[in-house]
């Protein structure tokens, strides 16, 4: 099983600035990767796939990058609706399709 | 738009039966064009997957966390889909979400439910 680890936890940025999201398989899984947003209440939303493809919709604010075993989720000028919970997931080896713990994006 | 809509949640003793639904709707292609997957959440906890499903219902896969408790199935006339859950404990109290999987591009979530909450509680 792919184990994903996703740092830090808890990111505190202020509104304005840029977040940088890491994630970290332990195996290669190419460019397999995607990211998701989840806020309060709701669930999650696709945001990237394929490590830096942008999902229908999704603002170029965020941007995926990396390959193999380390991923970064880049969101610049961060808005108020940013602020929420990222996983990384990668789809390269499954079963099981894994998930990162999450990082909480919280405002500083 | 696309609408995947789960139901069948509630509070169920440990041991007990419950059959969760996801019923679809608004797909630009066929129902049966998608791979269907439920993922599943606990309280204030990360994404768990939990099972897949073909998009013919040919093939299914399931987390070792549910194997041979789960049984997952669709039905593409109806554009439903149903898992029966059996044997539940307390760690699979949790919201459920049914997620889409195109099934001719790249295997990621595209599209999600609101989530229906089981609570396996004595």
């Amino acid at each position: 099983e792919v184990v994903m680890t996703q740092s830090p936890a808890t990111l505190s940025v202020s509104p304005g600035e840029r977040a940088t999201l890491s994630c970290r398989a332990s195996q290669s899984v190419f460019s397999n990767l995607a990211w998701y947003q989840q806020k309060p209440g709701q669930p999650p939303r696709l945001l990237i796939y394929g490590a830096s493809t942008r999902a229908t919709g999704i603002p170029a604010r965020f941007s995926g990058s990396g390959s193999g075993t380390e991923f970064t989720l880049t969101i610049t000028s961060l808005q108020s609706e940013d602020f929420a919970v990222y996983y990384c997931q990668q789809y390269n080896d499954w079963p099981p399709y894994t998930f990162g713990q999450g990082t909480k994006l919280e405002i500083k | 738009q696309v609408q995947l809509v789960e139901s069948g949640g509630g509070v169920v003793q440990p041991g007990r039966s419950l059959r969760l639904s996801c019923a679809a709707s608004g797909f630009t292609f066929s129902f049966s064009s998608y791979a269907m997957h439920w993922v599943r959440q606990a309280p204030g906890k990360g994404l768990e997957w939990v099972v897949v499903i073909s998009n013919d219902g040919t093939n299914k896969y399931y987390a070792d966390s549910v194997k041979g408790r789960f049984t997952l199935s669709r039905d593409n006339s109806k554009n439903t889909l149903d898992l029966q859950m059996n044997s539940l404990r307390l760690d699979d109290t949790a919201m459920y979400y049914c997620a889409r999987e195109y099934s001719y591009g790249p295997k990621i979530f595209d599209s999600w439910g609101q989530g229906t909450l089981v609570t396996v509680s004595s």
